[in-house]
């Protein structure tokens, strides 16, 4: 079953411009990951938010985290036309036996127009 | 380093047959975790290995099976198809666990079942 949920499901800005993605889960959470796909491809991780950090950057990225609200978001900055894609926020938790494997939302696809 | 490799890439197979996948990891990487990709439904975890034991389990039918070889190499099988399992199988390695640590995802194998 789907945790995160990603929005808005579709985005699409001029190149240049900053995009925002949202993604909320619904259960405590060891991290968070952000995952880029291309066309069907297979994911690109782009960058990984532990429950215990509030912000991370990676280049023209940008990763908040709110555990009080079980909510991220990831701030594209500076769009470019290889940006379009698929973004996928993705959750990993914590059982009994150890980390669980990584329950992915349905993903933000991204257009960017020249 | 060369990156997750997955084989074959694409794959026509009928109602009932059953279908073998094939996984190389990053070198290294202890982890191997699979996952279905379909435009319904999504991304959903299939089952997690780590050092030839599955650690992770995913809600899919025992239809789905998988096993890890020494070398981390990664197989998973699917018995009796129905159409429903066409999708995208995706393979990822990670250095010591999927919900601890980024993962590297191969192309993927795209199955259509008939």
């Amino acid at each position: 079953s789907q945790q995160g949920e990603e929005d808005p499901q579709a985005l699409s800005i001029q190149e240049g411009e900053n995009a925002t993605m949202n993604c909320s889960y619904k259960t405590s959470i060891n991290n968070l990951q952000w995952y880029r796909q291309n066309s069907g491809r297979g994911l690109v991780h782009l960058i990984l938010i532990r429950s215990n950090e509030r912000e991370k950057h990676s280049g023209r990225l940008r990763v908040t985290l709110d555990t009080s609200k079980k909510s991220s978001s990831l701030l594209i900055t500076a769009s470019r036309a290889a940006d379009t894609a698929s973004y996928f926020c993705a959750t990993a938790s914590y059982s009994g036996g150890g980390a669980d494997g990584l329950t992915f939302g349905k993903g933000t696809h991204l257009i960017i127009q020249p | 380093k060369a990156g997750v490799t997955q084989t074959p890439r694409y794959l026509i197979k009928t109602r009932g047959q059953q279908v073998t996948l094939s996984c190389s990891p990053i070198s290294g990487h202890r982890s191997v975790s699979w996952y279905q990709q379909t435009p319904g439904q999504g991304l959903q975890f299939l089952f997690e290995y780590f050092s030839e034991t599955q650690r992770n389990k995913g809600n899919f039918p025992g239809r789905f099976s998988g096993r890890q070889f020494s070398n981390s190499r990664s197989e998973m099988n699917v018995s009796t198809l129905e159409l429903g399992d066409s999708a995208l199988y995706l393979c990822a390695s990670s250095l010591r666990g999927a919900g601890t640590y980024e993962q590297y995802f191969g192309p993927g194998t795209r199955l259509t079942v008939t």
